[in-house]
């Protein structure tokens, strides 16, 4: 099984609608990281939460850290075309000499249709 | 543009073969780090450098080395290439070696005939 887990996998949704999007680890979290990538391209990061009950938006985007529950959530508000692509959580773990290495979950494709 | 550059963009060779990636990090970023898609394993993280010294190892292979230069760029080397080592390569940069909000580029897609 995947360290972090993804829901749900893939997502279709009508322009305007609000989505969430969830990442659930099974090892304790020492943060998290939320990137964006469109299909064959390199990955935009987001956003990143440190601390259990952190909440952080730009723009419609808005993630939070569970630290009890081992989990993030990332909630996109009225969505739009332009929100379509594959979503990623990525969590450093610990151990090692760096933290700056992060595992990711398996992806969360989001389309809006128009 | 992100500020990351990778090169090539596209590579097609064959089993057996030696290939090298090629990246530029962000300017002022010290510290570099590659990763490995593919449809089957998702995004793994090799290995990642920080001002030229090697910092942290994932499951890298053996026949996979890398190196970060005196100018920062860095090198993955890929040898006796196997099919299932086609996969999108992607570089990513940061300024702190352990802060993973990192800048990534635009990857170099190999495949593997």
């Amino acid at each position: 099984s995947q360290e972090l887990e993804q829901s749900p996998q893939s997502l279709i949704v009508q322009e305007g609608k609000n989505l969430t999007i969830n990442c659930t680890s099974s090892k304790t979290l020492y943060g998290l990281y939320w990137y964006k990538q469109k299909y064959g391209e390199g990955l935009i990061f987001l956003m990143m939460l440190q601390k259990g009950g952190e909440e952080k938006s730009h723009e419609k985007i808005t993630a939070k850290l569970d630290e009890k529950k081992q989990q993030s959530s990332l909630h996109i508000t009225a969505s739009q075309p332009s929100h379509a692509g594959i979503y990623l959580c990525g969590a450093p773990r610990a151990g090692g000499t760096s933290y700056g290495k992060l595992t990711f979950g398996q992806g969360t494709i989001l389309t809006v249709h128009p | 543009d992100s500020g990351v550059t990778q090169t090539p963009k596209h590579l097609i060779t064959a089993t057996g073969q030696r290939v090298t990636l090629r990246c530029s990090p962000r300017s002022g970023d010290l510290s570099v780090y590659w990763y490995q898609q593919s449809l089957d394993q998702g995004l793994q993280f090799l290995i990642q450098y920080y001002n030229g010294e090697e910092r942290a190892k994932g499951n890298i292979l053996e026949r996979f080395s890398a190196q970060q230069f005196p100018d920062l760029h860095s090198e993955l080397n890929l040898s006796s290439l196997e099919l299932g080592d086609s996969a999108l390569y992607f570089c990513a940069s940061s300024a702190s070696p352990d802060v993973a909000g990192y800048t990534f580029g635009s990857g170099t897609r190999l495949t593997v005939v």
